[in-house]
């Protein structure tokens, strides 16, 4: 079955140190997006890429960075400089391209999430 | 700027009771897209439904229905006998139109609905 894989589910890590979030999927999906979850904040846009070797900066980048070398595969490294690293990661991709009324068509596909625990 | 308020923030019911989750939305694009989404405990999002701004028809589908009123921009998520395995945290987003960056899809706080046996 298709579908958005990130791992691991869960991750711990020293105050100091990068860590890279995995999130692969097989959908053929061009565009992908990281999102941040906060309890009571909603989901807060990281990063998105929508084809490969590009990507643009979302509401909240400082401190993260991504790569989009395959389709496939978004990588999303949180760097020391993230002031609160701990946090629920999600995630996404849609198909792009085509018609306005055919990418509407078209929804997020969410993967389950990687939970970072910084200390 | 765009905002999605989900004033809710828990909602805890009976089972087979009905209950309604709000939706305000601000947004100055007369082209816009609503959608609700629904995070059971696994953690993932699942998309439930999608609204465009020229669509103001309600939705039903089965136990779930969508009441969308753009003259109170409102677009309210009810749930019908609900069961146990309603229990999640329920979002609801807004995206603008696709020259200003569709992708960008702003969400809401979240609504943590418990269904109570």
């Amino acid at each position: 079955d298709g579908g958005i894989t990130q791992s691991p589910k869960y991750l711990f890590r020293k105050e100091g140190q990068n860590v890279t979030l995995s999130c692969e999927q097989n959908l053929n999906h061009d565009a992908m997006y990281w999102y941040r979850q906060d309890p009571g904040q909603g989901l807060r846009l990281i990063y998105y890429s929508q084809i490969v070797n590009d990507f643009q900066k979302g509401d909240i980048a400082e401190g993260y960075s991504v790569s989009r070398e395959k389709k496939e595969s978004f990588p999303l490294t949180v760097t020391s400089a993230q002031k609160n690293p701990t946090a629920f990661y999600l995630c996404a991709s849609r198909r792009e391209g085509g018609t306005e009324g055919a990418v509407y068509n078209s929804p997020l596909h969410f993967g389950n999430g990687t939970r970072l625990t910084v200390t | 700027a765009q905002k999605v308020t989900q004033a809710q923030t828990e909602i805890s019911v009976v089972e087979k009771e009905d209950v309604t989750l709000d939706c305000v939305y601000e947004t100055r694009d007369t082209t816009y897209y609503l959608f609700w989404y629904k995070q059971p405990p696994s953690g993932e999002l699942v998309f439930l439904i999608r609204r465009n701004s020229f669509d103001e028809q309600n939705e039903i589908s089965g136990r779930y229905s969508w009441n969308f009123q753009k003259s109170t921009s409102s677009f309210n998520f009810t749930i019908t006998a609900s069961q146990v395995v309603d229990s999640a945290v329920y979002f609801c987003a807004l995206s603008g139109p696709w020259s200003q960056g569709a992708q960008k899809l702003v969400f809401g706080q979240g609504t943590r609905l418990t269904i109570n046996p």
